[in-house]
């Protein structure tokens, strides 16, 4: 089990400019989730895949943001044109099975900071 | 829908008391309930949690928690605070047919020597 792996750590950009971030999630889980977490706040749900089935969004997903995990291993988050309020913590986390009653495990995580 | 609160978004124990940290939970069906650790600069980690088994339900370093459905509670505890117990805390609720975590805003752990 080498855990969940996210690249890269940290992300410095300028306002406007598009960002990708990578999550390689644990190897046998078909579940995989992105999170934001912003300063003093916990984890914010912004999608989950099934697989390669992107089956959830939250309203805190914008036209902006793309996530795509297209074998069903490995995710992509991009950002296009961003903003300051992008400025953030995105986590990613991955679970074995189809109910909720899994414990999703963690990435350390990309900081993203927007200049 | 589901959500919960953590009561206290800061926590202060001297080194060797009892640490207490306050979750309560909604939820209009029966919820799966975790309490996580997030070290600075860090992803969070698993301490425990509960799956409608156990009632109390015991976890990594030492930490403890028990379901009460009555009060809609799922206080975390540890009878001992360490140093390297300081840390941020998020208490996270799921339900069956759920897909995603819905998670508390955090309680900051200071432990004083």
């Amino acid at each position: 089990d080498t855990g969940v792996s996210q690249d890269p750590r940290h992300k410095i950009t300028k306002r406007g400019q598009n960002v990708t971030f990578r999550c390689d999630p644990i190897s046998e889980h078909n579940r995989l989730y992105w999170y934001r977490q912003t300063l003093g706040q916990g984890p914010e749900f912004l999608t989950y895949f099934q697989n390669e089935a992107q089956l959830e969004k939250s309203r805190l997903l914008s036209d902006r943001f793309s996530a795509e995990r297209p074998k069903g291993s490995f995710s992509t988050l991009e950002i296009q044109r961003t903003e300051q309020g992008d400025s953030a913590m995105y986590l990613c986390a991955s679970s074995l099975g189809d109910t909720g009653n899994q414990p999703q495990h963690f990435g350390d995580g990309t900081r993203l900071s927007i200049l | 829908a589901q959500s919960v609160t953590q009561l206290g978004s800061h926590v202060s124990v001297s080194e060797g008391a009892l640490v207490l940290l306050r979750c309560n939970y909604s939820s209009s069906v029966p919820p799966y309930l975790f309490w996580y650790v997030q070290y600075p600069n860090q992803g969070l980690q698993l301490l425990l949690k509960y799956t409608s088994a156990a009632t109390l339900v015991k976890g990594i370093n030492g930490f403890e928690a028990e379901f009460k459905k009555s009060e809609t509670s799922f206080h975390l505890t540890k009878p001992s605070a360490h140093m390297s117990d300081a840390a941020e805390y998020f208490c996270a609720v799921s339900v069956s047919t759920g897909n995603q975590f819905y998670f508390g805003t955090g309680t900051s752990l200071t432990v004083i020597p």
